[in-house]
C-alpha cells in the first residue's frame, strides 16, 4: 500500500518568509509524528498527534513552529519568519495506534532551504 | 534523559567483509529499539525493531542484536547495495523516538 507522503519534496524560501509542509500518512494510522533532521545531527523530535487528544508539542523549538492535523489525517507544519537555522530535512511519520514501542514508518521529508 | 550513541560515525568496508555497528543507549524504561536505514535524499526505512535483552532479529544480510545497554547491527558479506546511514532509535516510554547520529556504511566493490 502507499506510504506516507510529503510534499513539497524541496522548499526554497527567504529568510522571513513563511513555510508550510504537508504530510500524508499512511492510511489507517492513527498516530503522526514530526521529526526535524538537521546537517550532522540526529533525528529531532517537533510533535505529536495521536488521534483527537491535545498534541505533544514539547519538541517545537520556538513558537514560530506550529503544527495542525485536519480529519484525523492530514498534517501541515507550519515555520513563520523563517531564519536560516531552519533550514533542514523535515520529516514526518506515522503509526498505526501511537502505543509505546510502536514502529513509526516515515515519509521522504521536505528539505527546506532558508536563504 | 534518554540517549543513543552510535559508532563508529563512518565506516567503509570491502565487499564481503562483515562487520558490526555499535549502538549504546541509556533509557529509563525501554519500551523498544529500532534500526533504520536510510539513503541519501531519502526518508529513513524501517528495518527491525528489538524490545527485549536477549532478541534478535534478522533480514537478509543483516542481524540485530540486543542487550541491556546496547544493540549491534551485524552485516555479513556486504555488498555495495548495503551502503547507506544506519539509524538507530530508543522509545522509553514517550512515544516520540530519540536517535543517535547514525553510522554511514560504505561498501566497496
Amino acid at each position: 500500500g502507499a506510504g506516507v507522503s510529503q510534499s513539497p519534496s524541496n522548499k526554497v524560501t527567504e529568510k522571513g518568509k513563511d513555510v508550510e509542509l504537508r504530510c500524508d500518512p499512511i492510511s489507517g494510522h492513527t498516530a503522526l509524528y514530526w521529526y526535524r533532521q538537521s546537517l550532522g545531527q540526529g533525528l529531532e523530535f517537533l510533535i505529536y498527534f495521536q488521534g483527537n487528544s491535545a498534541p505533544d508539542k514539547s519538541g517545537l523549538p520556538s513558537d514560530r513552529f506550529s503544527a495542525e492535523r485536519t480529519g484525523g489525517s492530514v498534517s501541515t507544519l507550519t515555520i513563520q519568519r523563517t531564519q536560516q537555522e531552519d533550514s533542514a530535512v523535515y520529516l514526518c511519520a506515522s503509526s498505526l495506534a501511537g502505543r509505546q514501542g510502536e514502529t513509526q514508518y516515515f515519509g521522504p521529508g521536505t528539505r527546506l532551504l532558508v536563504l | 534523559e534518554d540517549q543513543v550513541t552510535q559508532s563508529p560515525e563512518a565506516l567503509r568496508l570491502q565487499e564481503g567483509e562483515s562487520s558490526s555497528l555499535n549502538c549504546s543507549y541509556t533509557v529509563s524504561g525501554l519500551r523498544g529499539l529500532f534500526w533504520y536505514r536510510q539513503d541519501p535524499g531519502k526518508g529513513p526505512e524501517f528495518l527491525f525493531t528489538l524490545y527485549s535483552a536477549g532478541e534478535e532479529k534478522e533480514k537478509e544480510r543483516l542481524k540485530a542484536t540486543l542487550t541491556k545497554k546496547e544493540s549491534f547491527l551485524h552485516i555479513t558479506a556486504p555488498k555495495p547495495e548495503d551502503s547507506a546511514t544506519y539509524l538507530c532509535a530508543v522509545c522509553s516510554g514517550n512515544t516520540p523516538l530519540v536517535f543517535g547520529k547514525g553510522t554511514r556504511l560504505s561498501v566497496i566493490a
